[in-house]
């Protein structure tokens, strides 16, 4: 186990629903990371916070809002999803920002239908 | 900005063997690379990194290469048995311009078979 954990671990949803992600990360980490792997793509980073706040927003759609209460904590949450949007969503902590290892979580399968 | 590619998608060894998995970056600024282990239904595994200011590094059974001259870095894995079957990654981060010096860029991963 890597220390972070992220529920649910799969997750089929309608296309009108709303949904959240959640990741939670035990190891005393500052920063947080949503990233997005399709298959046979790269893993495409989403999200970044550190200490809390939002350093980065890889143009993502607004149908995806991240929020990050405490540094342990990391949700997304979905609205509105397209089908284009299935996906395994992965959550990653790190000690701090530049030339950190990134940790991760297990995933969320998500299925948009 | 930063690329990060495979060499090989696939890669098939038979157990016992030892196996190099080969990644090439394109930012010559790049200065801390990372390798992952992803098996399936999971979450990429940190395995071994490597700063720029370094040639080479081992771990338990894994070695990493770096050779900036041709942008270049490869995963050794010695003795290498049916628990090593997974995709593996490589990631680099740093030389980014405009303060996100942070962010790890992935290439799309070679899946290792070991073959008993």
């Amino acid at each position: 186990e890597t220390g972070v954990t992220q529920t649910p671990r799969h997750l089929v949803m309608g296309m009108t629903n709303k949904k959240s992600l959640k990741c939670e990360q035990h190891l005393g980490h500052n920063a947080m990371y949503w990233y997005k792997q399709s298959a046979k793509k790269p893993l495409e980073l989403m999200f970044v916070y550190s200490l809390e706040e939002r350093v980065e927003n890889n143009s993502v759609p607004s149908r995806f809002s991240p929020e990050c209460p405490n540094s342990s904590h990391l949700f997304l949450h979905l609205h509105t999803l397209q089908p284009e949007d299935s996906a395994l969503y992965l959550c990653a902590s790190s000690p701090g920002l530049v030339q950190e290892t990134q940790y991760f979580g297990p995933g969320t399968r998500l299925l948009v239908l | 900005g930063e690329s990060v590619g495979l060499h090989l998608p696939t890669l098939s060894v038979q157990e016992g063997d030892n196996s190099i998995i080969n990644c090439a970056y394109s930012n010559s600024a790049s200065d801390y690379f990372i390798w992952y282990k992803q098996e399936s239904g999971k979450g990429p595994q940190f395995i071994i990194d490597i700063r720029s200011n370094m040639d080479k590094r081992q771990g338990q059974r894994v070695t990493v290469l770096l050779n900036k001259t041709v942008k270049h870095l490869s995963l050794q894995i010695a003795a290498t048995q049916p628990g090593d079957s997974a995709v593996y990654f490589c990631a680099a981060t740093g030389g980014n311009s405009g303060g996100s010096n942070y962010k790890l860029t992935f290439g799309k991963g070679t899946l290792l078979t070991v073959n008993p």
